[in-house]
């Protein structure tokens, strides 16, 4: 069954730190790999997508993420955080299985930023 | 402003009622979704529908219905609220296939009490 796995509930960071956050995620095909960002009270906003190619991709606000097969990760980055990061971090999968668009989120990861 | 819509933002609900929750999208989205978010758990799907007219049980389906008589609106029932049903519930529509982003509307916040 697909899975994902975000292995950091919290992480505090500070101002104009590198940030990485993890995803660790189980399905038997090439993934359709996703990092969503939510601000508090807000819904969640798609900050990039890694489907094929380059296992490199930008995002918006910064951000960047890698694909590992070998390691099934898809690692979010960011070199220098800003305050207005702070929100919590979904890494999702997209799959079709069973005649259906299955879209699985890890937990999260609620990332604080001190000035 | 192209999006999805969710009303209402949030309700406190007497337990026992019924309660539906509403969700349009004018994306023309084939396949919409409802989730939960509740604390340390992150979004766990209710239902699903990949077209109009047909809908499908997600990883948390007990105590939800949905239909899908339309392309644009995909409506959540809670028959008889419980007090485990307080949540976040967010709507989201993608188009068909499954590399494609899905959108989420602003959540609606559901106390039963």
């Amino acid at each position: 069954a697909q899975s994902v796995t975000q292995p950091d509930i919290h992480i505090t960071v500070s101002e104009g730190a590198s940030l990485e956050l993890r995803c660790n995620y189980s399905y038997g095909a090439t993934p359709y790999l996703f990092w969503y960002v939510q601000s508090p009270g807000q819904g969640l906003q798609l900050l990039l997508k890694y489907f094929s190619g380059d296992t490199l991709v930008q995002g918006i606000k910064g951000f960047e993420a890698e694909f590992k097969r070998s390691q099934s990760s898809f690692n979010l980055r960011k070199p220098s955080v800003h305050w207005s990061d702070a929100a919590e971090y979904f890494c999702a999968v997209g799959a079709v299985s069973g005649g259906y668009n299955k879209l699985i989120f890890g937990a999260g990861t609620r990332l604080a930023v001190h000035p | 402003i192209a999006g999805i819509t969710q009303a209402p933002t949030s309700q406190i609900l007497a337990a026992g009622r019924r309660m539906t929750l509403r969700c349009t999208q004018d994306m023309r989205h084939n396949a919409m979704y409802w989730y939960r978010q509740d604390l340390g758990l992150g979004l766990r799907l209710i239902h699903y529908s990949n077209t109009a007219g047909t809908t499908g049980k997600g990883e948390v389906p007990d105590g939800y219905s949905v239909s899908r008589a339309n392309t644009d609106d995909f409506p959540l029932t809670l028959a008889s609220a419980v007090p485990s049903q307080t949540s976040v519930y967010f709507c989201a529509s993608r188009a068909q296939g499954g590399n494609t982003e899905a959108f989420f509307g602003q959540g609606t916040r559901l106390t039963v009490v």
